[in-house]
């Protein structure tokens, strides 16, 4: 059973627009949530994070929002462009864990020129 | 630069064969990770180490076992390589002090095929 869940698998979105990447987690024990984006033949790469104790948190053209209520996040892109597109995964952990992450299937985003 | 380095980008192996992955990375980090990443599955963890010689395992452990003998390197060992196993195996590290723990560095991965 995944404890992370990306339900959309693919994205497409103008350049220029708004991308909203989603996520929902089942484990209310998670504290600190992550988002790392996958080019194709390269490895995962950390892209942004946000602690429980916020609701939302802003680096440049990404903002994560949390819902702790709704078990919900998102990644917001703004503007979006050409070169954002690539897998993106969603991650979460819990202080009990030792350091493990768990992380969501990844939806793929594709920003189209 | 940081920088996590597997052995090989592209492996095929044969059924019942060892397979060894080697993974070292140069940013002194205490924690080491092997995952594999599936379409629709994301990465599953299948061990980590938080120390040199420690290991605990991960979600999928079965079938795989690990070594670390020095700080810096994290080997991966298929003792029997089944078909099952053809993946995408990549390997992360990160610092041991959270919340930076979480941040975990990844090296390009490993393309095994067990044929």
């Amino acid at each position: 059973d995944q404890q992370v869940k990306q339900n959309s698998p693919s994205l497409s979105v103008q350049e220029g627009r708004i991308s909203i990447l989603n996520c929902d987690y089942t484990n209310s024990m998670f504290d600190y949530f992550l988002w790392y984006k996958k080019y194709p033949a390269e490895g995962p790469t950390f892209l942004i994070s946000i602690s429980s104790i916020k609701d939302k948190n802003e680096d440049g053209r990404f903002t994560v929002f949390l819902n702790k209520s709704a078990k919900h996040l998102s990644l917001h892109i703004v503007p979006s462009q050409p070169g954002d597109s690539a897998v993106y995964f969603c991650a979460a952990s819990a202080k009990t864990s030792y350091d493990k992450v768990i992380f969501g299937p990844g939806t793929s985003l594709s920003v189209i020129p | 630069d940081v920088k996590v380095t597997q052995s090989s980008r592209y492996l095929v192996k044969r059924t019942g064969e060892k397979v060894f992955l080697e993974c070292v990375q140069d940013m002194d980090h205490e924690n080491m990770f092997w995952y594999r990443q599936d379409p629709g599955l994301g990465l599953r963890l299948i061990y980590f180490s938080y120390d040199v010689k420690m290991k605990e395992k991960g979600d999928i452990p079965e079938g795989y076992s690990v070594s670390r003998e020095k700080k810096e390197r994290f080997s991966l060992i298929l003792e029997s390589a089944s078909t099952n196993q053809t993946s995408m195996y990549l390997c992360a590290s990160s610092l041991a002090s959270r919340p930076r723990a979480y941040e975990q560095y990844f090296g390009p991965g490993t393309r095994l095929t067990v044929t």
